[in-house]
């Protein structure tokens, strides 16, 4: 069974520091992988996503994410934090693409601070 | 594009009524739609998965009788959730993909359930 373990549910930096929101999976098949945001009173968005090309996944507001197998990790990072980051992050897991069914993580608040 | 809308955003009721949700996808078809359930400070979870035209794939422990899912169109999957309890109370949150070989889900922005 897949799984999805978010480390700390509330993480604070400065604005222009480099956020680090932390994801590990657990899955019996190669996995894909997601990071989402939310916004208040809005619905989730993608930030990216990995599907076994790029181990280092590029997406969207300049954030990206590296799949290491090893480590069973998929860490979101963004070099300079804005204050406009400020949201919950959510990564998941599908144990297939066909199904399209995500298991999600419990999430991360990213507080900015200016 | 590819944006998935909920009505209401909110809703009070009674004990014992129910509560129709409706999630539309406004500018694309989709031929799937998910239905997730997130408690306060909890992640989503899964309810189950909603194909146009054919019946509802619950998760394991969802009460199928309880929470009633039709998707009649290629744009609107409905969750009605009967004889609705304060455990009910939760948020809503569904989901869409535009088509069957995509892997990206389009989400809602989701309704608030209170019952009294």
């Amino acid at each position: 069974a897949q799984s999805v373990t978010q480390l700390g549910s509330h993480v604070s930096v400065s604005e222009g520091a480099l956020v680090l929101l932390r994801c590990n999976y657990s899955s019996s098949v190669p996995p894909y992988l997601f990071w989402y945001v939310q916004y208040p009173n809005q619905g989730l968005q993608l930030l990216l996503k990995y599907t076994s090309a790029a181990t280092l996944v590029k997406g969207i507001n300049g954030f990206e994410a590296e799949f290491k197998k090893s480590e069973t990790s998929f860490h979101l990072t963004k070099p300079s934090a804005h204050m406009s980051d400020a949201a919950e992050y959510f990564c998941a897991v599908s144990p297939s693409s066909n199904t399209g069914k995500l298991i999600f993580g419990q999430g991360t608040t990213l507080q900015v601070k200016p | 594009g590819a944006v998935v809308s909920q009505h209401p955003s909110w809703v009070i009721c009674k004990s014992g009524t129910s509560v129709k949700i409706e999630c539309r996808s406004l500018d694309f078809q989709a031929t799937t739609m998910f239905w997730y359930r997130q408690f306060p400070k909890q992640s989503l979870m899964l309810m189950a998965t909603s194909n146009e035209g054919s019946k509802a794939t619950y998760e394991q422990g969802v009460e199928k009788d309880k929470f009633l899912i039709n998707h009649a169109s290629l744009t609107l999957s409905t969750l009605t959730v009967t004889s609705a309890h304060p455990e009910d109370s939760s948020f809503y949150i569904c989901s869409a993909k535009r088509g069957a070989r995509t892997d990206t889900q389009y989400f809602g922005p989701g309704t608030r359930l209170t019952v009294l």
